[in-house]
């Protein structure tokens, strides 16, 4: 089965950049999407097919997807961005989640 | 307003059975595929069924299969799962989450609800 590989944590000061890395095997061939998840609440969709934002989600918030590497950045990081960060793909009839990525802002 | 709401939670002994709903409003709720997603105390996003906006697409998580049925009532903008021999290890949030419209091929879940926590206890 498909698998995705996220860092455990990314640290950030205040007003720094932000990338987290999802890793998979040729996971450049595929579509990617990140969901933001802070503490208590539900899931949020912060980036759809690699690198377009959701209504509503800065532009602080950018992605990329090459290789075997995908990566959400967060520029001009602020405390509200502290959350949990998951990518997701779709491979053989299910979706996969990578292993989440606890942002903490400095 | 686009919402999904679930509801059905609970405490339900190992070997029980539970039936979660989640009701949709805002949207055509027939032309979108929609999901269940769970997450464990303490623990990741783990996807556990889906449904095509006119049910002949069913795929589930391969430790749910046989256990789990998801299920629609479009005339009612309903969504629901079944769950019987249920394990401690099924104790989590169910989140019900909206997929993407049906024509667009693409799979993902724009639409969260707050989910319903089941419980797995004796």
């Amino acid at each position: 089965s498909y698998e995705l590989t996220q860092p455990l944590s990314v640290s950030v000061a205040l007003g720094q950049t932000a990338r987290i890395p999802c890793g998979g095997n040729n996971i450049g061939s595929r579509n990617v999407y990140w969901y933001q998840q802070k503490p208590g609440q539900a899931p949020l969709l912060v980036m759809y097919r690699d690198y377009n934002r959701p209504s509503g989600i800065p532009e602080r918030f950018s992605g990329s997807n090459s290789g075997n590497t995908a990566t959400l950045t967060i520029s001009r990081a602020q405390a509200g961005d502290e959350a949990d960060y998951y990518c997701q793909v779709w491979d053989s009839s299910t979706y996969v989640f990578g292993t989440g990525t606890k942002v903490t802002v400095l | 307003e686009v919402q999904v709401v679930e509801s059905g939670g609970g405490l339900v002994q190992p070997g029980g059975s539970l039936r979660l709903s989640c009701a949709a409003s805002g949207f055509t709720f027939s032309s979108y595929s929609m999901n269940w997603v769970r997450q464990a105390p303490g623990k990741g996003l783990e996807w556990v069924s889906h449904i095509g906006g006119t049910s002949t697409t069913i795929y589930y998580a391969d430790s749910m299969q046989g256990r789990f049925t998801i299920s629609r009532d479009n005339g009612k903008n309903s969504l629901y799962l079944q769950m019987n021999s249920l394990r401690a290890e099924d104790t989590a949030v169910y989140y019900c989450a909206r997929g993407s419209a049906a024509t667009a091929g693409y799979y993902y879940m724009d639409v969260w609800g707050k989910g319903t926590t089941v419980t797995v206890s004796s």
